[in-house]
């Protein structure tokens, strides 16, 4: 079974820090997606990575980067986080583009 | 612009009821169409997935029905059960491309 590990279930941030939001997949897959899920929006794409140092942007990357050093892992990173960023972040891998997603059980973030 | 719409938002079904959920998309490319189920606290995990040349798709009390000329597709769940309280996104993309579109979901309650 693959296996996507967040690695916080709950974050707590001021306005203005840093924020990392870290994932780990198990199963060797080549993407790698962090989505934001709201109530009433669904999930929403932030950034995805197809390959070790490769990154596109999604829908919605304004205030976010990504790293991807390594295959298994993909990092999240808030520059300045800000209260409009408090949500529920979800980070997923998929084998190939068109094969199903594998999610991780989310990091929910509180900015205050 | 949402690529994807999602219909309700919530439902309530009776134990041994039919839950039924609609989803809409435009662009005509798209053509693999998974549906997640999400349990609070969990991320959204795969139930059933069809491609736009079936009709209908099956798995225990899971169906998927495609109309691919109203671009339309729904999930039917039979003899709803209190464990299939949850939420459902649907979703769609093209086999070959690199993005899902999600749905906004639809928070299902399944009264015993």
């Amino acid at each position: 079974d693959v296996k996507v590990t967040q690695s916080s279930r709950y974050l707590v941030k001021r306005t203005g820090e840093k924020v990392f939001l870290e994932c780990v997949q198990d199963m060797d897959h080549e993407n790698m997606f962090w989505y934001r899920q709201d109530p009433g929006l669904g999930l929403r794409l932030i950034y995805f990575s197809y390959d070790v140092k490769m990154k596109e942007k999604g829908d919605i990357p304004e205030g976010y980067s990504v790293s991807r050093e390594k295959k298994e892992r993909f990092s999240l990173i808030l520059e300045s986080a800000s209260t409009n960023q408090t949500s529920m972040y979800l980070c997923a891998s998929s084998f190939q583009f068109g094969s199903p997603l594998h999610f991780g059980n989310g990091t929910r973030l509180t900015v205050t | 612009q949402q690529q994807v719409k999602q219909s309700p938002q919530s439902l309530i079904v009776q134990k041994g009821g039919i839950s039924i959920i609609n989803c809409a998309y435009e662009n005509t490319a798209f053509d693999y169409f998974p549906w997640y189920q999400q349990f609070p606290g969990k991320g959204p995990a795969l139930l059933i997935a069809i491609r736009p040349d079936v009709s209908e798709k099956k798995e225990g009390r899971f169906t998927i029905s495609f109309n691919k000329s109203a671009k339309q597709f729904s999930l039917h769940i039979m003899d709803s059960q209190p464990g299939d309280s949850a939420t459902y996104f649907c979703a769609a993309s093209k086999n070959t491309g690199n993005q899902f579109y999600f749905g906004t979901g639809t928070s299902l309650t399944v009264i015993p």
